[in-house]
């Protein structure tokens, strides 16, 4: 079985601020993992994945993410926020499972960004 | 643009009525997934279908609920007797492959409201 857990469901920044969104997984298999972003009244888009390659993971709009096996974690970060990045942030795990991708979400943290 | 494409974006019935969500993958495609989101919950997965086979459909009520992916023409999620509880946001998700390390592609959702 295979789990996510996003802490903090809402979290408020300054425009100009560090954005750390936290995710914490929990997986029997080495697994492979995603974060997403939703804009109002759209799908989820990807910004960046761990395959198991490098453990610090660039993505699009300035995003980054650090795979730490030791703390069963992949925080997502954004050295200077922007008033762009207010969305609802999503990460998930997947993992093979009986022959098959089974993808797990958590359940999601809204970033407000305050001018 | 090949992107996941779900229609209609809205749709609005009655208590009763039968519900049809269409989702046509990205091109080249052959993994299906649909997701329910309710406000504050995330993403729940229902189903995952290849064409012409439901792979897991652990995640979508027994009742009332069906979903396919036929050799040709899109993926089908199909609600019957529509109850007030099924209002949400459906999404569809495709992938290349299912090996675990492949992202899936979000459509923008339809947006079911029962009267």
């Amino acid at each position: 079985a295979q789990s996510v857990t996003q802490l903090g469901s809402h979290v408020s920044v300054s425009e100009g601020a560090l954005v750390l969104l936290r995710c914490n997984y929990s997986s029997s298999v080495p697994p492979y993992l995603f974060w997403y972003v939703q804009y109002p009244n759209q799908g989820l888009q990807l910004l960046l994945k761990y395959t198991s390659a490098a453990t610090l993971v660039k993505g699009i709009n300035g995003f980054e993410a650090e795979f730490k096996k030791s703390e069963t974690s992949f925080h997502l970060t954004k050295p200077s926020a922007h008033m762009s990045d207010a969305a609802e942030y999503f990460c998930a795990v997947s993992s093979l499972s009986g022959g098959y991708q089974k993808v797990t979400f958590g359940t999601g943290t809204k970033l407000q960004v305050i001018p | 643009n090949a992107g996941v494409m779900q229609n209609p974006r809205h749709l609005v019935r009655r208590r009763g009525q039968e519900a049809r969500l269409r989702c046509s993958p990205m091109k080249g495609h052959s993994h299906v997934y649909w997701y329910r989101q309710l406000p504050e919950e995330g993403l729940k997965f229902m189903v995952y279908l290849q064409k012409e086979n439901i792979i897991d459909e652990s995640g979508m009520p027994k009742e009332r609920f069906s979903a396919e992916f036929p050799k040709e023409g899109p993926s089908i999620l199909r609600i019957q007797q529509v109850v007030r509880g099924d209002s949400a946001a459906y999404f569809c998700a495709s992938s290349t492959e299912g090996r675990g390390n492949q992202p899936q592609h979000f459509g923008d959702g339809t947006r079911l409201s029962i009267l």
